[in-house]
């Protein structure tokens, strides 16, 4: 079956930086993408990886490593803002996409 | 504004009614998804359509209906709400075989 793994919640200080990790089964492989998503919000388009490898965004950078089926989420200089959840999705050979059930990103001052 | 506009945005209804949700875009994107979303279960897909005058179904279609009679609009419709289907759904939009997809701003449903 087709699967996505995320922590549930994680809790970090503003300032800091936090790493979320996602793993991922799925029948073909297309893309990994990680939304952000604040309460009461619809979810946003965050980063895309395809290759092995790092991608940097300002605060946000996104890793995927294709042969261990993993991802993760870095975000330094952390601001308050940034509490939202974090979901990962995975796009399957389909081209649909399989979904995490989401990180909750607590940010305590 | 770009982007996509469900309506309404919220919504209490009594169980065995109908109800249909809208959603319409203004991308020219020809794929358009419905997604149900509860507490700790995340996104599920309802239906999606690739293109106008083709639709199928996600991972929990039973209970919901939906058309594409043009590009731009993307009705979800609920035959006869039953307590279960209390979620809140969004609308979502994409250029085919894409993962970046532009959501609308939810509609929250009650079903009693």
């Amino acid at each position: 079956g087709q699967n996505i793994d995320q922590p549930t919640e994680m809790t970090a200080t503003e300032g800091a930086i936090v790493q979320i990790n996602c793993t991922y089964q799925t029948s073909g492989f297309n893309g990994l993408f990680w939304y952000q998503q604040h309460a009461g919000e619809a979810p946003t388009f965050l980063s895309y990886n395809v290759l092995d490898g790092l991608e940097e965004k300002g605060r946000f950078s996104s890793f995927l490593s294709r042969s261990k089926g993993y991802s993760y989420l870095l975000l330094k200089e952390l601001q308050m803002k940034d509490s939202a959840s974090y979901l990962c999705a995975a796009l399957d050979s389909n081209y649909q996409l399989i979904w995490g059930a989401g990180t909750k990103l607590i940010i305590k001052p | 504004i770009a982007g996509i506009t469900q309506a309404p945005t919220s919504q209490i209804l009594a169980a065995g009614r109908r109800m249909t949700l809208r959603c319409t875009q203004d991308m020219r994107h020809n794929a358009m998804y419905w997604y149900r979303q509860d507490l700790g279960l995340g996104l599920r897909l309802i239906h999606y359509s690739n293109t106008a005058g083709t639709t199928g179904k996600g991972e929990v279609p039973d209970g919901y209906s939906v058309s594409r009679a043009n590009t731009d609009d993307f009705p979800l419709t609920l035959a006869s709400a039953v307590p279960s289907q209390t979620s809140v759904y969004f609308c979502a939009s994409s250029e085919v075989g894409t993962g970046e997809l532009f959501f609308g701003e939810g509609s929250r449903l009650t079903v009693l």
